[in-house]
């Protein structure tokens, strides 16, 4: 089983509506969960992180967090087409010093 | 401000030919280095990481090696390439578990 793992997509939406990125991980022990966006061609940008269960928002961008399902999300309220990009899910493996990322979902926000 | 620094951009080499990739970071102190790769279409592999100058950790057994002579440089590098190690190539740092600053990144093609 792969440390973390999300639907490769495309994810398509459209414009104002609401995007859902989910991402699974293996390990019950992870403690921090970390969302990063990458561009067509372009190096991947920390965009937001999880401790906790629940909820945490940022601006447009909500992360969700379920320990007991091991299960992380990001919400993106009223997409825009500069929205689209790819999505990787990170969770640190290794004693903290690593970070392990999911291989990330591509979304599509259409006029 | 923290700056991270990464060459070149692009390039393209002959299989069994060398490689040396740089990547310098300014305006911190022992940070966390990691050298990821990206394949066509893939996700985010980390190659080496280093938590300070000499000491390196390998994550997959390849024909590349890295180096850490300074505190904020780290090099990647191989002595014969192989068609396999095309990819887009990226240096990061981190002082936190998870928030990792990407290098503009190495868009590498073996021929």
């Amino acid at each position: 089983q792969k440390e973390v793992e999300q639907n490769s997509g495309p994810l398509s939406v459209p414009e104002g509506a609401i995007a859902s990125l989910n991402c699974t991980y293996s390990d019950r022990g992870s403690q921090s969960f970390f969302w990063y966006r990458q561009y067509s061609g372009k190096s991947p940008e920390l965009i937001m992180f999880i401790y906790s269960n629940g909820d945490k928002e940022d601006g447009r961008f909500t992360a969700q967090l379920n320990k007991a399902s091991q299960y992380v999300s990001l919400l993106i309220r009223d997409s825009q087409p500069s929205d689209s990009a790819t999505y990787l899910c990170a969770v640190p493996t290794g004693g903290g010093n690593k970070l392990t990322f999911g291989t990330g979902t591509q979304l599509k926000v259409e006029l | 401000s923290q700056t991270i620094h990464q060459w070149p951009a692009t390039l393209v080499q002959p299989v069994g030919s060398p490689l040396s990739l740089e990547c310098t970071v300014e305006g911190t102190s022992n940070p966390n280095l990691y050298w990821y790769r990206q394949a066509a279409g893939r996700g985010l592999q980390l190659l080496f990481y280093s938590v300070g100058i000499g000491q390196i950790s390998s994550e997959v057994p390849q024909n590349l090696s890295a180096s850490r002579p300074q505190d904020r440089q780290f090099i990647l590098s191989s002595k014969k390439l192989l068609l396999s190690d095309s990819g887009f190539y990226l240096c990061a740092w981190s002082l936190t578990t998870g928030e990792l600053f990407f290098g503009e990144g190495s868009r590498l093609t073996v021929l």
